[in-house]
């Protein structure tokens, strides 16, 4: 099994950059994902990490770090739209399945 | 784009009626999943498939029970209602040669009385 953990609430303010952690323990794994989820709505893809190191894309980037079981999605120049949730899971070996997190509610205030 | 679509948003049933959420897919995906999401506790699969006719139980699979007769269809069945199966039901599916990234529908909000 897995123990995925984020924080539950973050606030920070519009123009500003914020780090969204995410730990993991698993007995195999096989790829972190971060996900978005606006209030109401279904999450959206934003980023995939299998090997260790930095994915940038666009003013969102995802780390990952498999030794220490850590990943964490920066965003930078933050928006208002940006206020969501964010969801970390992480794919286990010879699995299809994915485990989530219990996601990080982000509140971006003027 | 891929596009997962949910036969309802929103369904308000009664404790005992059998329920049928039915997903579609339009990308040829081989996985399809079941997941509810509830607040406190995040999203939980309830089962996944991953070809026609095939299906492994998730995390949370009592109560509930599924049909994929063709590849672009998945189906969750709760067989008798109750009203702790009260909540946001969401659909996935994921391609093996895509990194298996999952997409999302739109979800359906289920309330049994």
């Amino acid at each position: 099994g897995q123990n995925i953990d984020q924080p539950t609430e973050m606030t920070a303010t519009e123009g500003a950059i914020v780090q969204i952690n995410c730990t993991y323990q698993t007995s195999g794994f096989n790829g972190l994902f971060w996900y978005q989820q606006h209030a109401g709505e279904a999450p959206t893809f934003l980023s995939y990490n299998v090997l260790d190191g930095l994915e940038e894309k666009g003013r969102f980037s995802s780390f990952l770090s498999r030794s220490k079981g850590y990943s964490y999605l920066l965003l930078k120049e933050l928006q208002m739209k940006d206020s969501a949730s964010y969801l970390c899971a992480v794919r286990e070996a010879d699995g299809y399945a994915l485990n989530f997190g219990k996601g990080t509610s982000l509140l971006v205030t003027p | 784009d891929v596009k997962v679509t949910q036969s309802s948003r929103y369904l308000v049933k009664r404790t005992g009626e059998k329920v049928f959420l039915e997903c579609v897919q339009d990308m040829d995906h081989e996985n399809m999943f079941w997941y509810r999401q509830d607040p406190g506790l995040g999203l939980r699969l309830i089962y996944f498939s991953y070809d026609v006719k095939m299906k492994e139980k998730g995390d949370i699979p009592e109560g509930y029970s599924v049909s994929r007769e063709k590849k672009e269809r998945f189906s969750l069945i709760l067989e008798s209602a109750s009203t702790n199966q009260t909540s946001m039901y969401l659909c996935a599916s994921s391609d093996t040669s895509n990194q298996e990234t999952q997409y999302f529908g739109p979800g359906t909000r289920l309330l049994v009385l």
